[in-house]
């Protein structure tokens, strides 16, 4: 689904660098949801967003920090990257209390 | 906070049979239920959702079944095909609109020819 963008798609790093990863979406939905996705775990909620002025922490929000810059826009910031943030990292978007589409995922890979 | 339980965590079906995955959730309150579908190496993808007013939906091969006094709810999937294999996940809602969800780990359905 290219309505919902996710920038890079790959990026390996060093354990202690800021990362950020971008979610953009065209389909003009007001809430937005960050996932990262581990083997035999599932997809866990980090956080996520009713509208740019709403900000709400998920299951596993520690570690990390959003920005909702706009409607369209809604990045994750991993302000000292660690291992075992090591994951897969799905954007997610939904009109009102319409299902939620994914973006296609950011492979993160921290060393 | 919300918990959800998914069984089993593998599934191994003959082409024509049929699958049922179950889940489980801690929260009354929860009152919206998708389930998704994950292709290897793609997004999840919604197939059938259920909300708490409704018991029963069926589209086509797939329903999904919902008993709130229990607080389960089930994907049945029927003449299974080799296109079915993936990995599927429930989920449940933790706040009042339905849209934030909690996730089960997922089953792995296999589906040989």
């Amino acid at each position: 689904d290219a309505d919902v963008t996710q920038t890079p798609r790959n990026r390996i790093t060093k354990t202690g660098k800021r990362i950020m990863l971008e979610c953009s979406q065209t389909k003009g939905h007001d809430r937005m949801y960050w996932y990262r996705q581990d083997p035999g775990l599932g997809l866990r909620l980090i956080y996520y967003s009713f509208d740019v002025k709403d900000i709400n922490k998920g299951e596993i929000s520690d570690g990390y920090s959003v920005s909702r810059q706009a409607q369209a826009k809604f990045s994750l910031s991993l302000e000292s990257a660690i291992p075992n943030q090591t994951a897969l990292y799905f954007c997610a978007t939904a009109r009102g209390n319409q299902p939620q589409h994914f973006g296609d995922g950011t492979r993160l890979s921290i060393l | 906070g919300e918990n959800v339980e998914q069984h089993p965590s593998t599934l191994s079906v003959q082409e024509g049979d049929s699958a049922v995955i179950k889940c489980t959730y801690s929260d009354s309150a929860s009152n919206y239920f998708p389930w998704y579908k994950q292709e290897l190496g793609k997004r999840p993808q919604l197939i059938i959702d259920i909300r708490s007013n409704v018991g029963e939906k069926k589209d086509q091969r797939i329903a999904v079944t919902l008993n709130k006094t229990a607080k389960h709810f089930s994907l049945h999937i029927t003449e299974t095909q080799p296109e079915d294999s993936a990995v599927y996940f429930c989920a449940a809602s933790i706040d009042q609109a339905g849209t934030a969800l909690i996730f089960g780990k997922g089953t792995t359905l296999s589906v040989s020819s």
